[in-house]
């Protein structure tokens, strides 16, 4: 099983800056099929980026994805008030297709 | 618009079964690999089952391998999940998703197992 561990686990910051999130896999995911998804409170997950760097429909180019191998990163370029969420990673290259822990980005 | 409905959640007792269902429109169904993903409350999103286009590859996460069973019927656009000898750890809010990359989701169905 790929285990993804996803850093920090909350990441304080204000609206405007640039967050980084991370996301670190146990063994190389197959083909780059890693995913991006964010979650709001009480709301279903929103895929944000697939195929490591892909944005996915209607996703505003502020988000970007980048990586390969292990090692992935999820940037927000300038935090608009509707990013304040829980970020979540997932490959979905080998069965069984797991999530990391998430990031909460919350506002400082 | 692609649209994913869930429903069949609800309270069950420790051992008991659901059968949870899924209704897909906006889109051509039997194309598409399908998924189950579950939540437990104020925890993180943990994967269940996928399913592909035509039912030729199905797989489970070990949590539930075994008492678990995805199915699909493309001709009434709609994937199902049957849930036996459920365990309180199963609660959760229970997702279908849309492609291996679960590209659209529906609105969950909460599942409650509970004495």
């Amino acid at each position: 099983e790929i285990v993804l561990t996803q850093s920090p686990g909350t990441l304080s910051l204000s609206p405007g800056e640039r967050a980084t999130l991370s996301c670190r896999a146990s063994q190389s995911v197959s083909s780059s099929y890693l995913g991006w998804y964010q979650q709001k409170p009480g709301q279903a997950p929103r895929l944000l980026i697939y195929g490591a760097s892909s944005r996915a429909t209607g996703i505003p180019d502020r988000f970007s994805g980048s990586g390969s191998g292990t090692d992935f990163t999820l940037t927000i370029s300038r935090l608009e008030p509707e990013d304040f969420a829980v970020y979540y990673c997932q490959q979905y290259g080998t069965s069984p297709r797991t999530f990391g822990q998430g990031t909460k980005v919350e506002i400082k | 618009e692609v649209q994913l409905v869930e429903s069949g959640g609800g309270l069950v007792k420790p051992g008991g079964s659901l059968r949870l269902s899924c209704a897909a429109s906006g889109f051509t169904f039997s194309t598409y690999t399908m998924n189950w993903v579950r939540q437990a409350p104020g925890r993180g999103l943990e994967w269940v089952s996928s399913i592909s286009s035509s039912s030729s590859y199905i797989y489970y996460a070990d949590s539930v391998k075994g008492r678990f069973t995805i199915s699909r019927d493309n001709a009434k656009n709609s994937l199902y999940l049957q849930m036996n000898s459920l365990r309180a750890e199963d609660t959760a809010v229970y997702y279908c998703a849309r492609e291996t990359s679960s590209d659209y989701w529906g609105q969950g169905t909460l599942v409650t197992v509970s004495s």
